[in-house]
Formats: structure tokens, C-alpha cells, sequence
């Protein structure tokens, strides 16, 4: 089924690991958005990005590092994570002919 | 900056009433407007959008929204609330200059429907 898919759904990490969450998308869409859920919150923008190589920062970049190495795959890296960094994670890609968006199902992190 | 509000954490109603969920929002520019709806451990999905054209938009699952520029307002309604539209619901916001395409969301209403 075409749609855009995360990699883990659940994972919880130590504080000070690292860890690499994977959106994959099958639409060949251009655009991809990392968005971190928290509750009172709404999602807040971590990072997107616009073509393969391309990225750029959004709301809330800090402790984040992002790839689009290829164009249906975007990943986000936490290279230390920490306990704020607790949260739902969804990925989100869109073509730029279009006005909608299509979001993943999400990955639940919680840093210990 | 762009942001959204939505002023109810949460709205309570009985099945069959109508429910109302309220949104308003705040751009530089011609926004684009979006309602998605998240059920428990479940990701977004999209119910409706205001792109241009007609005030009111109608979405799936019998929700409509009527986008008001003067009062910076795009509210969710459904005539007759459903247990099953019991969710989390999120409104935001795009800017039409923005060709990034980001957009800003409200921090949600939950929406509680009893029977």
C-alpha cells in the first residue's frame, strides 16, 4: 500500500545513546517533514526537507540531525539522546503538486 | 510568524448533538487550512482543507468547516456527534507564499462523545 512508513514504532532509549529513526516514503513525493508530538503541544517542525540532499531546520532543530540521502527515505538521528527528547515522532511527506499531506503512523521514544 | 489556536483542550457532547470545534489563526498572507484527527496511538489523518474558493468545506466522516477571513477563524463542526468521533483534533495552518510547504499546527482539542 503506498503511504509514507516509520521505522521503529516503539523504542526506548538510555540518555547519552544514539539512535536513528527511518520515513520511508513510495508516492516519489518531493517534500518530507520530521514533527515531534507532545501533549498541550500540538506537533511542533523539527526538521524537512524539500529534494534529496536538501534540508533545512525547522521549529525545534536542536538535538536533531536529519538526511535525504535518497529521495523516498528521510532519516532522523539523535546523537545523544536525552530525557526531553521524549516524544511521538511523526514523518510526514507531501508532492508539491498537491496540497495534501500524507503523515506516518509515528515512533514512540522515551529516553530513560 | 504564523500560529493557531485552539482555546478548548477539550469539548464534551452528547451523542447526536452537534459539535463544534473551534480554530482560529494567525498568518502574513493567504492561509491554507487543514483538519486532522489523530485516535489513540494512531497517526494523523486528514479530514478537510481550505485551500480557496467556497467558505465552507465539506470533509469526510460528516465534518464540515467554514473558513471566516474576517474572524480569522476556520471551526469544525459535524451536525450530530458519533462516540466513534471521539479523538484527538488538530487544526493548522499554512501560509500560500510558504513553498516549503510547513505547517503550523494547534496544540488539539480532544473530543469526548457520550452516549
Amino acid at each position: 500500500n503506498a503511504g509514507v512508513t516509520q521505522t521503529p514504532k516503539f523504542r526506548v532509549l538510555k540518555t547519552g545513546q544514539s539512535m536513528t529513526l527511518l520515513c520511508a516514503q513510495d508516492m516519489n513525493h518531493e517534500y518530507m517533514y520530521w514533527y515531534r508530538q507532545d501533549p498541550g503541544m500540538g506537533l511542533r517542525l523539527i526538521h524537512y526537507s524539500v529534494g534529496e540532499g536538501t534540508t533545512a531546520k525547522g521549529e525545534v532543530p536542536d538535538g536533531y540531525n536529519v538526511s535525504r540521502l535518497k529521495k523516498q527515505n528521510f532519516l532522523l538521528g539523535l546523537e545523544s539522546a536525552a530525557p526531553s527528547q521524549t516524544s511521538v515522532y511523526f514523518c510526514a511527506s507531501r508532492d508539491g503538486t498537491d496540497y495534501g499531506y500524507t503523515f506516518g503512523s509515528g515512533t514512540r521514544l522515551t529516553v530513560v | 510568524a504564523q500560529s493557531v489556536a485552539q482555546p478548548e483542550d477539550q469539548v464534551n457532547v452528547a451523542e447526536g448533538n452537534p459539535l463544534t470545534v473551534k480554530c482560529t489563526y494567525s498568518v502574513s498572507g493567504n492561509p491554507y487550512l487543514f483538519w486532522y484527527v489523530q485516535y489513540p496511538n494512531r497517526g494523523l489523518q486528514f479530514l478537510l482543507k481550505y485551500i480557496t474558493g467556497d467558505n465552507l468545506v465539506k470533509g469526510s466522516y460528516g465534518f464540515e468547516a467554514e473558513f471566516n477571513k474576517s474572524q480569522t477563524s476556520f471551526h469544525l463542526k459535524k451536525p450530530s456527534a458519533l462516540v466513534s468521533d471521539s479523538a484527538l483534533y488538530f487544526c493548522a495552518v499554512r501560509v500560500l507564499t510558504d513553498s516549503w510547504g510547513k505547517l503550523q499546527f494547534g496544540a488539539g482539542t480532544q473530543v469526548v462523545v457520550t452516549p
